[in-house]
């Protein structure tokens, strides 16, 4: 089956800097990738929409401007977390459609101290 | 807007005991539902989709538009069924997003 990967599995920061979250799809193109936060015992909420070539598209509460996502080719997708605060703690999943199927990558752990 | 309600945050059952995972929506065009599982420490991963009909790992979910529900069934659970189980309606528009409810944690008991 297809694969979808993310870099860093966990990553841990200081307060006020930014971090980059990666995801790939391994064996195959995507020409859209989502990106989901998902809090302790807690459903995975969507937060934006990843277009390859084009802007991002946002759900409803999410700061564009704080979450800055890049769908650099039709394998890649970055999602940064900007001036992280202790709030933005949390996993972050991205997911990919491969024909009607979405195949999630594994997450990354944020904690921002 | 699409809205996905999974009433139950823990199902706890006993190995062999019959196992249903409630799932509504709301949606006023046709409905796309999916049922997705995370197992301990793995990804999510589909486990079905009401439009292919079939069974996995021995689970089935119908479609009843009557009730605007999606219940997960399966008539004997076995202890390796113990995850965390997602129900999803997808966007029926462009986007291809998924709308997930709030999960139920099933727990089978030996």
């Amino acid at each position: 089956g297809a694969v979808v990967s993310q870099h860093p599995s966990r990553v841990i920061c200081k307060s006020g800097t930014s971090v980059k979250i990666e995801c790939r799809s391994l064996d195959f193109q995507a020409t859209t990738m989502f990106w989901y936060r998902q809090f302790p015992k807690q459903s995975l909420m969507l937060m934006a929409t990843s277009n390859e070539g084009s802007k991002a598209t946002y759900e409803q509460g999410v700061e564009k401007d704080k979450f800055l996502i890049n769908h650099a080719s039709l394998t890649l997708s970055t999602l940064t977390v900007t001036s992280a605060h202790p709030e933005d703690s949390s996993f972050y999943i991205c997911s990919a459609p491969r024909t009607d199927t979405q195949y999630f990558g594994p997450g990354t752990r944020l904690t921002v101290l | 807007a699409q809205r996905v309600t999974q009433p139950e945050k823990l199902l706890s059952v006993f190995k062999g005991a019959p196992v249903e995972l409630k799932c509504n929506y709301s949606y006023s065009g046709s409905p796309e539902l999916f049922w997705y599982v995370q197992y301990s420490r793995q990804r999510l991963q589909l486990l079905l989709r009401h439009i292919s009909r079939e069974s996995i790992k021995g689970f089935t979910a119908d479609l009843n538009k009557g009730e605007t529900s999606f219940h997960l069934k399966k008539p004997f659970a076995q202890e390796e069924d113990s995850a965390m189980y997602y129900c999803a309606s997808r966007d029926g528009g462009a986007t291809n997003k998924l709308i997930f409810g709030t999960g139920t944690l099933l727990a089978v008991q030996p």
